[in-house]
Formats: structure tokens, C-alpha cells, sequence
């Protein structure tokens, strides 16, 4: 069946600094893949989505890459701030079904 | 526009007794996903709800079931609870059924099975 994974498990960047999270997925059928940010005590929220017909979306300091031949996407969050340490999941979706990453927490270090 | 909200946010409960918990979707939502969050296996899929009917179910055993109402608010019902049940059950809400629409979570209900 359809397999995310999702690395590092847990990533440290000094402030200003730029982090990137990367995901593979197995199912070449899927088509969705959003990124998701989980603060402590929150449920998750999605931060930025990307659809197969698209290669790179930014937003702000948020990047997403998608290279559908290797199957794997990636989220870049760039001049990282404070504000920016949380769990991160990615996932892949092809409209019944929707897997997620374990998740990445991010820790931004003064 | 108010939130998903799910009810309640902590629970306590022992092994072998049942669990009722309850979600709330976003005005004009129809479809209603559940999902368990441990730290081990993550965040899986449990079933998803449109329509007062499932739609979609993920690899749980029968112990877990819901339902949905027609107002759209879903319940979910874990019974002969296990310790392996603790975990964040989060659920959450979207316009379509299909998960390429984006999903909105709610803050999650905390479990804890003694």
C-alpha cells in the first residue's frame, strides 16, 4: 500500500537559517500533497499544499518542491523565526485516500 | 468562521470500558475525517464520514466505529478499550470527500486508557 516517509525525525537550525524537510511517497497515482504544521496542543494546520500538474509553490518563506519522476516532494521554510518550532507532517493524497509522514520536529535555536 | 471543535479535549478512561468522543466541523462542511496520533505510528487515518454515511475506512479494528449526523457533527466510539488506545484523536472537516480538498483539524481529544 501507499507508504510515506518523511526526514529527519528532527531537525535543529540556528535562527535566520533555512530548513528543509523531505518526503517520499510510493503511489505514483497520488496527486495531492499538502504539508501540515502542529504547534504544541494544537491540531494540525496545513501550511502549504502542492498538486501533481505543478513542480514548486512558495509562499512567503514557504517553499514546497514536487519531482513526481523520483516520487518525492520537499518543504523549505526559509529566514526560519521562533515562531516556526513545531511538528511539520507531510502527506500524499490521490482523492479517497491520504497518507501522512511521521513528522518532523523542527526546533529553531536563538 | 468558527473552527473545527471536538469535545472533550482530555479523557481518562480504564481498560475495557467505552468511549464516545465528539466532532464539530466548519459551517457548510460535509465531510468529517478521523484520525489517532501516537507518537510511534503518527497520525493515521481512521474512517471519514459524508453525508451521514462512511465513506472511507482505514486499518482499525471493529472495536472503532462512528457515525455522522445530518447536521454534518460525527462521533466516533471506541469500545472494550486497550491500552494501545491512548493516543490524540484528532478529526477533521472539508467541503468534498475527497482528501485532495484541503482539511481543516481540530485541536484533538487526548485519551488516556489505564
Amino acid at each position: 500500500g501507499e507508504n510515506v516517509e518523511q526526514h529527519p525525525s528532527t531537525l535543529s537550525v540556528q535562527e535566520g537559517d533555512s530548513a528543509v524537510i523531505k518526503c517520499t511517497y510510493s503511489d505514483s497515482a497520488s496527486n495531492y500533497f499538502p504539508w501540515y504544521k502542529q504547534e504544541l496542543g494544537k491540531g494540525p494546520q496545513l501550511i502549504i499544499d502542492i498538486r501533481s500538474n505543478v513542480g514548486e509553490k512558495k509562499d512567503q518563506r514557504i517553499a514546497v518542491t514536487l519531482n513526481k519522476t523520483a516520487k518525492h516532494f520537499s518543504l523549505h521554510i526559509t529566514e526560519t523565526q521562533p515562531e516556526d518550532s513545531a511538528v511539520y507532517f507531510c502527506a500524499a493524497s490521490k482523492g479517497d485516500k491520504i497518507i501522512f509522514g511521521k513528522g518532523t520536529r523542527l526546533h529553531i535555536l536563538p | 468562521k468558527a473552527g473545527v471543535t471536538q469535545t472533550p479535549r482530555y479523557l481518562i478512561k480504564t481498560r475495557g470500558q467505552q468511549v464516545t468522543l465528539s466532532c464539530s466541523p466548519i459551517s457548510g462542511h460535509r465531510s468529517v475525517s478521523w484520525y489517532q496520533q501516537t507518537p510511534g505510528q503518527g497520525l493515521q487515518f481512521l474512517f471519514e464520514y459524508f453525508s451521514e454515511t462512511q465513506r472511507n475506512k482505514g486499518n482499525f479494528p471493529g472495536r472503532f466505529s462512528g457515525r455522522q449526523f445530518s447536521n454534518s457533527r460525527s462521533e466516533m466510539n471506541v469500545s472494550t478499550l486497550e491500552l494501545g488506545d491512548s493516543a490524540l484523536y484528532l478529526c477533521a472537516s472539508s467541503w468534498t470527500r475527497r482528501f485532495e480538498e484541503t482539511q481543516y483539524f481540530g485541536p484533538g481529544t487526548r485519551l488516556l486508557v489505564l
